[in-house]
């Protein structure tokens, strides 16, 4: 069965301290995965598509890595506005259900001046 | 560019009754996927229209339906509400043949009491 996990669960930053989310995967073969950024009752805004081992993406102080078990979303002196939940997501290229996004339960982060 | 909107932002229902949501799709898009977030979870796959046609369905009993227009819009259909459909109810669409980067609306609030 697929599976994401995410951790850690909350993240509290000082605005500047740089730190790494981990989001840990089993999917019988990736098609892709995603990083989404979500704010309180909102809906999740994409950030990056990884698509296989040693991609990495970047964008502003974010940044993200992929292996064949896991990725990681790097963030480099955050700030107050980094603040949200980060979720993780992954397709399965054998997945029946068209090109189902699996999530993992996301990473709160904050950040505080 | 529009972006992906839903309808309404929240509703409020009691147990058995039956709702409708709605969605319009992103300029260009043609394939829709439907999600539902409980507080503090990751968004869980409902189901997905492509052209019209239902594409791939997650673990939901059948009193979830939807439809997809020809305009790439979309409704999904809760029959016989239960306590635990009170969730964020998010729609995404992407750019088919099924594609991977799905971008979501900022979703509905549905309370059920």
């Amino acid at each position: 069965e697929d599976q994401v996990t995410q951790s850690p669960e909350a993240l509290r930053l000082q605005e500047g301290e740089s730190s790494s989310l981990n989001c840990s995967y089993t999917v019988s073969g990736l098609r892709g995965l995603f990083w989404y950024r979500q704010d309180p009752g909102k809906g999740p805004e994409f950030l990056f598509t990884l698509y296989s081992a040693g991609e990495e993406k970047e964008k502003e102080r974010l940044k993200a890595t992929l292996t064949k078990k896991e990725s990681f979303l790097h963030i480099t002196a955050p700030k107050p506005e980094d603040s949200a939940t980060y979720l993780c997501a992954v397709q399965d290229n054998r997945n029946q259900a068209g090109t189902a996004l699996i999530f993992g339960k996301g990473t709160t982060l904050s950040v505080s001046s | 560019e529009t972006g992906v909107t839903q309808s309404p932002t929240h509703l409020i229902k009691t147990r058995g009754q039956q709702v409708t949501l709605r969605c319009s799709s992103q300029s260009g898009h043609n394939t829709v996927s439907w999600y539902q977030q409980a507080l503090g979870q990751g968004p869980q796959f409902i189901f997905q229209y492509y052209r019209e046609e239902e594409n791939g369905r997650g673990n939901f009993p059948p009193r979830f339906s939807g439809l997809q227009f020809p305009n790439y819009s979309s409704e999904l259909n809760v029959n016989a509400l239960e306590l635990d459909d009170s969730a964020l109810y998010l729609c995404a669409s992407s750019l088919g043949p099924p594609g991977d980067e799905q971008f979501f609306g900022p979703g509905t609030r549905l309370t059920v009491l």
